[in-house]
C-alpha cells in the first residue's frame, strides 16, 4: 500500500531542536525523502535516504531510518525562525511515484 | 545548476474557460517530468509525469491533460475549466536514472477557478 502519515502541527521554541514524526507502509521502498514548503512556494528537498541506512546527518538536519517499524523522522537542530514551513515526508513507490505524507507545519515560537 | 521554470504565478479564469500552464526545465537532458495538484489541506496528488517527448501517463481521471512537445517542456491544459480545478500546480522534475531520483519542484501556480 502507498500511505505515509505525519503529525500535521508542531510547536518549538527557537534554538530547541525540532523532531518530525512520519510513518509508511510500502515496504518495499527504497528512498525515503524529506521536503520544505515555505508559504506560497513550491517544494525544496531538504534531504533523502536510502532504506539501507540508519541515519544521515546533513549540517543541522539528522534523519533517523527505522525500517522495521516503518518510521523516518527528521530532526532539527538549533531550530531557526527561518525554519517555519510545512514540512513533507515522501517515499518512492516506483521509478517515477512518490507517496508524499499531508505534511507537517512546523511554527517556531521566539 | 538544473532549474526549474513554472508560469504564471498565479491566475484567476472563470469557469468554463481553456487553460495552459507551462513548465521549462534547464540544465538537464531527458528528464522525467511531472504535474503535481495540492489542494487546501496540503496533500500533492501526482496528475501526469512523462518520461520522453510526446510519453505522457495519467495517474488520476480529470479533466485536465498534460503534453510534451519538446525535452523539457511540460504542458498542463484544460479545454474547460470546472470549479474543482482550483488548487494549487506544482511542476517538478528528476533525472532518469531509476528509482531513487529525487524530484525537484518549481515554485507553483495558484489557480483559482470563479
Amino acid at each position: 500500500g502507498e500511505d505515509v502519515e505525519q503529525s500535521l502541527f508542531l510547536s518549538v521554541r527557537e534554538g530547541d531542536s525540532s523532531v518530525i514524526n512520519c510513518t509508511y507502509t510500502d515496504s518495499s521502498s527504497t528512498y525515503l525523502y524529506w521536503y520544505k514548503q515555505e508559504p506560497g512556494a513550491g517544494l525544496q528537498l531538504l534531504t533523502y535516504i536510502f532504506s539501507n541506512m540508519d541515519m544521515k546527518q546533513d549540517q543541522r538536519l539528522t534523519v533517523l531510518l527505522n525500517k522495521k517499524d516503518k518510521h523516518l523522522s527528521l530532526r532539527i537542530a538549533d531550530t531557526q525562525t527561518g525554519d517555519s514551513a510545512i514540512y513533507f515526508c515522501a517515499e518512492s513507490i516506483n521509478d517515477y511515484k512518490l507517496s508524499f505524507g499531508a505534511g507537517t507545519t512546523v511554527t517556531v515560537r521566539a | 545548476s538544473q532549474t526549474i521554470h513554472q508560469w504564471p504565478a498565479t491566475l484567476v479564469q472563470p469557469v468554463g474557460s481553456p487553460l495552459s500552464l507551462e513548465c521549462t526545465v534547464e540544465g538537464t537532458s531527458n528528464p522525467n517530468l511531472y504535474w503535481y495538484r495540492q489542494a487546501a489541506g496540503r496533500g500533492l496528488q501526482l496528475l501526469f509525469y512523462s518520461v520522453g517527448i510526446g510519453q505522457i501517463s495519467s495517474e488520476v481521471p480529470q479533466n485536465l491533460s498534460a503534453s510534451r512537445p519538446q525535452d523539457r517542456q511540460f504542458i498542463l491544459s484544460s479545454k474547460k475549466l470546472l470549479l474543482s480545478d482550483s488548487g494549487f500546480y506544482l511542476c517538478a522534475w528528476s533525472d532518469s536514472g531509476g528509482t531513487g531520483q529525487p524530484q525537484h519542484f518549481g515554485d507553483g501556480t495558484r489557480l483559482s477557478i470563479l
